[in-house]
């Protein structure tokens, strides 16, 4: 069964320095892989999704994310965060043969001024 | 309506009542999820819709929960005998079909006394 692991539970950055959020996953064959972000009290907004193709993915809200098959990940990267950035990202992956998307346990990103 | 919208958005019951949480999809989506997220726990699976069918059931956390979709349209959450464990937010996402991105309803927020 696939999984999904973001290391880091928290993160703080400096408003206006870039950021990367990691991600790993297990998972025998190419999965599905997906960035959401959750601002407090709100549900989730997807920021960007891999399916196959080009593995540099351009999300919105200035994202991307890189699909590194070597190394099971997908990072999600800014090249400089905003205090509005502030909030909840979850990684997430899905398998072609499972219609389940298993989430991960979130990364809370904090910025300072 | 535009988006996934559910309903109560708050509930606050009693430890042993029983509880109904509500998901109405976007329009012609025929996936349907239900998550609960639980407070450092990231986001649960407990069961998906494809169509009013469920294929995969072993999210759910008991034999207390349950749930339902009719008409390809609404869902229905139902735990019976609640249990302070159980307070969590209960989130729903429908996707046009299983394996595409899932737009998320802002949750219900179950609170068991």
């Amino acid at each position: 069964a696939q999984s999904v692991t973001q290391p880091d539970i928290h993160i703080t950055v400096s408003e206006g320095a870039s950021l990367e959020l990691r991600c790993n996953y297990s998972y025998g064959a190419t999965p599905y892989l997906f960035w959401y972000v959750q601002s407090p009290g709100q549900g989730l907004q997807l920021l960007l999704k891999y399916f196959s193709g080009d593995t540099l993915v351009q999300g919105i809200k200035g994202f991307e994310a890189e699909f590194k098959r070597s190394q099971s990940s997908f990072n999600l990267r800014k090249p400089s965060v905003h205090w509005s950035d502030a909030a909840e990202y979850f990684c997430a992956v899905g398998a072609p043969r499972d219609d389940k998307i298993i989430f991960g346990k979130g990364t809370r990103l904090h910025i300072l001024p | 309506g535009a988006g996934v919208s559910q309903s109560p958005s708050n509930k606050v019951t009693e430890k042993g009542k029983d509880v109904e949480l509500r998901c109405d999809p976007i329009s012609g989506h025929t996936a349907l999820y239900w998550y609960r997220q639980s407070l450092g726990q990231g986001l649960e699976f407990l069961i998906y819709f494809q169509g009013n069918s469920a294929p995969d059931k072993s999210g759910l956390p008991s034999d207390r929960f349950s749930a339902e979709r009719t008409g390809g349209s609404v869902s229905t959450l139902t735990i019976q005998r609640t249990q302070q464990e159980d307070s969590a937010v209960y989130l729903c996402a429908s996707s046009l079909v299983t394996r595409t991105p899932q737009h998320f309803g802002d949750g219900t927020r179950l609170s068991i006394l």
